[in-house]
């Protein structure tokens, strides 16, 4: 079956970086995209960015640019997002999803689990 | 950035009841619509696509229906394994964007 399975629970010092990986299994990695979405405790989803599997192209959230990196590595059907410079409205859960592959414009599905991201001194 | 107006935030209703939420997009994104449910501690699931479309699997008490700037979502007899929150999202234009959503319980 399609599933998305994501890195574990990371707990960071404002001002570091991380990297969530997301590992895709029973599709054709390269013929869909994968977007990231965010969710804070108790809040709702927000989108981060976008990237084409196919062509690497990205497309990024204008509120993440210049702080988000989206990698795929199509040899292991991984997806990476690495979020820079964080701060403690970053503590969040780290979800991606499976898109198009052209466009960033679409539904999600399915979803990984979630990577909890905490960023606490 | 189009913004999604959810409404209401949250409702309480009994087994049985038919249960509606709307949801007003800032301008016409046409029928590029899809409907969510998330459970606790658990990922959102993809309902509805293209604003009425049901995904494979999905039982059919829930339904959506609209376009251009306004959309409703129902579920025609609550059961108590629907208890969630309930978000739309619109991909008219880029960035994506969701509803607040709606948190259903059972009274």
């Amino acid at each position: 079956q399609v599933q998305l399975v994501q890195s574990g629970a990371e707990v960071k010092m404002p001002g570091a970086s991380v990297k969530v990986s997301c590992k895709a299994s029973g599709y054709t990695f390269t013929s869909y995209g994968i977007s990231w979405v965010r969710q804070a405790p108790g809040q709702g989803l927000e989108w981060m960015g976008w990237i084409s599997t196919y062509t690497g192209n990205t497309n990024y959230a204008q509120k993440f640019q210049g702080r988000v990196t989206m990698t795929t590595d199509t040899s292991t059907s991984m997806a990476y997002m690495e979020l820079r410079s964080l701060r403690s409205d970053d503590t969040a859960v780290y979800y991606c999803a499976k898109g198009r592959v052209l466009t960033a414009a679409t539904w999600l599905d399915p979803w990984g689990q979630g990577t909890l991201v905490t960023v606490s001194s | 950035d189009i913004q999604m107006t959810q409404s209401p935030s949250s409702l309480s209703a009994s087994v049985g009841d038919r249960v509606t939420i709307t949801c007003q997009a800032s301008q016409d994104i046409k029928n590029f619509l899809n409907w969510y449910q998330q459970k606790p501690g658990k990922a959102p699931k993809l309902l509805i696509l293209d604003a009425s479309n049901l995904q494979t699997g999905v039982p059919s008490r829930f339904t959506g229906s609209g376009s251009g700037t306004d959309f409703t979502f129902t579920i025609s007899s609550l059961q108590p394994e629907d208890i969630a929150t309930y978000y739309c999202q619109q991909y008219g234009n880029l960035p994506l964007t969701f509803g607040g959503g709606t948190k259903v319980e059972i009274k």
